[in-house]
């Protein structure tokens, strides 16, 4: 099963709340990661676990957290939303950090 | 500057027409993966290739490393191929990430 699954697909969230994504895969990866996709842009990694170490970009550090308590799941926390987390949130996973990256089908999260 | 240059920006063909869509890169890659968006912004894979010629029905993906560069092929288009296509670079300097290019909007019409 190379299928990466995440939950909620749908999220509408009201400005100043907190949000929390699911991402799963029974692929026994090292390595799942977050991007954001906003329409007309390309993804844009967030952050990334490979196993128990978690690596954010600089320029999101403070908006996002994530935890992964086991190998197969990994959440994407925002403690307090904005209209600009609007947006879709895509999960990877990869056996590694050069290979191949399965992507989930998404979460659409709407920020009111 | 961009370190992957997707072309073209936009297509339109009519139906059964090929598509020839271009991705260079400016620095050393690992490997690199040519992605279908769909509408709602869903990625699907089409190919992971790091070097070489791959083939899937009407797809076809080649990766030329030394020269930096990938091209994904559709023959005899079809209006349901309308769509974003990406590819994206996994970069030999030690990054985790992919880099993405900005993406080939197809259009075929009927």
């Amino acid at each position: 099963d190379t299928t990466v699954k995440q939950n909620p697909r749908y999220k509408l969230a009201r400005v100043g709340k907190p949000v929390n994504l699911i991402c799963s895969q029974t692929m026994n990866h090292d390595t799942m990661y977050w991007y954001q996709k906003k329409p007309n842009q390309a993804p844009k990694l967030l952050l990334f676990y490979y196993d128990k170490i978690l690596n954010r970009e600089a320029d999101t550090f403070e908006k996002f957290q994530s935890s992964r308590p086991n190998n197969s799941f990994c959440s994407l926390y925002i403690g307090s939303a904005g209209l600009e987390y609007s947006a879709m949130y895509l999960c990877a996973s990869s056996r590694d950090n050069y290979a191949e990256q399965f992507f989930g089908p998404g979460t659409r999260l709407t920020v009111l | 500057g961009q370190q992957v240059q997707q072309s073209p920006a936009s297509l339109v063909l009519q139906e059964g027409e090929n598509a020839e869509l271009q991705c260079n890169f400016s620095t050393s890659l690992n490997s690199m993966q040519w992605f279908y968006q769909r509408p709602e912004g869903s990625l699907v894979s089409l190919f992971y290739n790091p070097s070489g010629t791959k083939q899937s029905g009407r797809l076809t993906s080649t990766t030329v490393i030394k020269e930096r560069r990938s091209s994904l092929h559709i023959s005899s288009s079809q209006i349901t191929d309308s769509g974003t296509y990406l590819c994206a670079m996994d970069a030999s300097s030690g990054s985790w990430q992919l880099i993405f290019g900005s993406g080939t909007q197809l259009t075929v019409m009927p």
